[in-house]
């Protein structure tokens, strides 16, 4: 089945600097893969998603990329603030429409210092 | 629109004894999934429910199960509980199977 890997487990940045996460993923099939951010004490919230048929999309401050050859993807957040600081997990599943379920990643602790 | 509601929001237990968790989806979302959050475990996939029917299923023992019945509401069920099954339990509803995951506020439970 497929596996997630994700780093850093943690990350800590100034305000204003930027943030990279990265995700590798194991089954060559996988083609949706999301960002999820979890506030402390609160639920998991879709950020952005991409699909295997894409290579990078961006909203706003926020980007991922993802590189099929060696099925890896990467979370950026560009001008850090202290509002970021979260859990940032990344996922990945193998949407045929009847099948698949999301695969997540451990997750990363990222801390924004104002 | 409600979002993603989940009963009972914490409980505790005693080794040995069973539990059982609800959870309500979004309305008109028919898929529902299951995870447990443990730190440093992050979100374990426990199985994942469309039209009553379960679709997938992670890498748990038998002592985890799950149904959902036709309004789509589902449950899961933990027997013979051990002190490791302590964790929130997380269900999320899809408007379609392998869609976006809206998440309800959890179930934490607690084994002792």
């Amino acid at each position: 089945g497929e596996n997630v890997e994700q780093h850093p487990s943690t990350l800590s940045v100034q305000e204003g600097d930027s943030a990279v996460i990265k995700c590798t993923y194991s089954d060559s099939a996988s083609n949706y893969f999301p960002w999820y951010k979890q506030e402390l004490g609160k639920r998991p919230q879709l950020i952005i998603d991409i699909r295997s048929n894409v290579g990078e999309k961006k909203d706003q401050r926020i980007a991922v990329t993802l590189n099929k050859t060696a099925k890896h993807f990467s979370l950026h957040i560009t001008e850090t603030q202290p509002e970021d600081s979260a859990v940032y997990f990344c996922a990945a599943s193998l949407d045929r429409g009847s099948q698949g379920n999301l695969i997540f990643g451990k997750g990363t602790k990222l801390s924004v210092k104002p | 629109k409600a979002g993603v509601t989940q009963t009972p929001r914490y409980l505790i237990k005693t080794r040995g004894q069973q539990v059982t968790l609800s959870c309500s989806p979004i309305s008109g979302h028919r898929s529902v999934s299951w995870y447990q959050q443990t730190p440093g475990q992050g979100l374990q996939f426990l199985f994942e429910y469309f039209s009553e029917t379960q679709r997938n299923k992670g890498n748990f023992p038998g002592r985890f199960s799950g149904r959902q019945f036709s309004n789509s509401r589902s449950e899961m069920n933990v027997s013979t509980l051990e002190l490791g099954d302590s964790a929130l339990y997380l269900c999320a509803s899809s408007p379609r199977p392998s869609g976006e995951l809206f998440f309800g506020e959890g179930s934490r439970l607690t084994v002792l």
